[in-house]
């Protein structure tokens, strides 16, 4: 079965502030894909990125980082210099080659502050 | 523009009285999902199809129906709702179930009285 675990139901941080989300996953399968979301207030669901199993490179795009480490099946999303506009649910989620749905996490709500 | 259109974006409704939420999506895709979001609860998928004709439950169907007739359309369909079925609904599509992502339609928010 596969099981994503999001921890952290909320954080609070003011401008400026770094701030990381976490995310750990289960999965039995060896190939598997995993994604964050973001949910802002207007309630869309807006796709941030894709990582399969078999690429563990950290990746960047702009003040959004990801770092992914299968040795302690974790997929962990970082906020550099957060933003009002930030502040959103996050949700971290798991595909696996044997399953037909993601599995998403409970998800973070980031709340950024002037 | 690629996109998932759903509706309607907002309804009320009573319990008991038969109701359908529509999906469509114009990018040709195979997979097709339903989804609904409570809090605490995060996403949970309600019910999939791989292709026209061929759909399967997902981890909350009970209450639920679906069919896939065309490629674009997948509905939605609660044939007597109840209030616990009040929830957020996503529909979702992609191209490839494993390694692609899913577009998300814009949600439809469901009270059931």
């Amino acid at each position: 079965a596969q099981k994503v675990t999001q921890a952290q139901t909320e954080i609070s941080v003011v401008e400026k502030e770094d701030v990381t989300l976490d995310c750990v996953y289960e999965t039995r399968d060896t190939t598997y894909y995993l994604f964050w979301y973001k949910q802002p207030p207007s309630g869309e669901l807006v796709f941030l990125i894709r990582r399969n199993s078999f690429d563990e490179q950290n990746e960047i795009s702009g003040r959004y980082s990801w770092n992914f480490q299968k040795s302690t099946s974790s997929f962990n999303f970082t906020i550099t210099a957060s933003q009002v506009v930030d502040s959103a649910v996050y949700f971290c989620a798991l595909l696996t080659g044997t399953a037909s749905k993601l599995t998403f996490g409970t998800g973070t709500r980031l709340q950024v502050t002037l | 523009e690629a996109q998932v259109t759903q509706n309607p974006r907002y309804l009320i409704t009573v319990t008991g009285k038969k109701l359908t939420v529509t999906c469509s999506q114009n990018m040709n895709h195979e997979y097709m999902s339903w989804y609904r979001q409570d809090p605490g609860l995060g996403l949970r998928q309600i019910y999939y199809s791989m292709n026209v004709e061929v759909t399967d439950k997902g981890d909350v169907p009970e209450g639920y129906k679906v069919s896939r007739k065309e490629k674009r359309n997948f509905p939605l369909i609660l044939e007597s709702p109840s209030p616990n079925q009040t929830s957020l609904y996503f529909c979702a599509s992609s191209s490839d179930r494993v390694r692609n992502e899913q577009f998300f339609g814009p949600g439809t928010r469901l009270t059931v009285l």
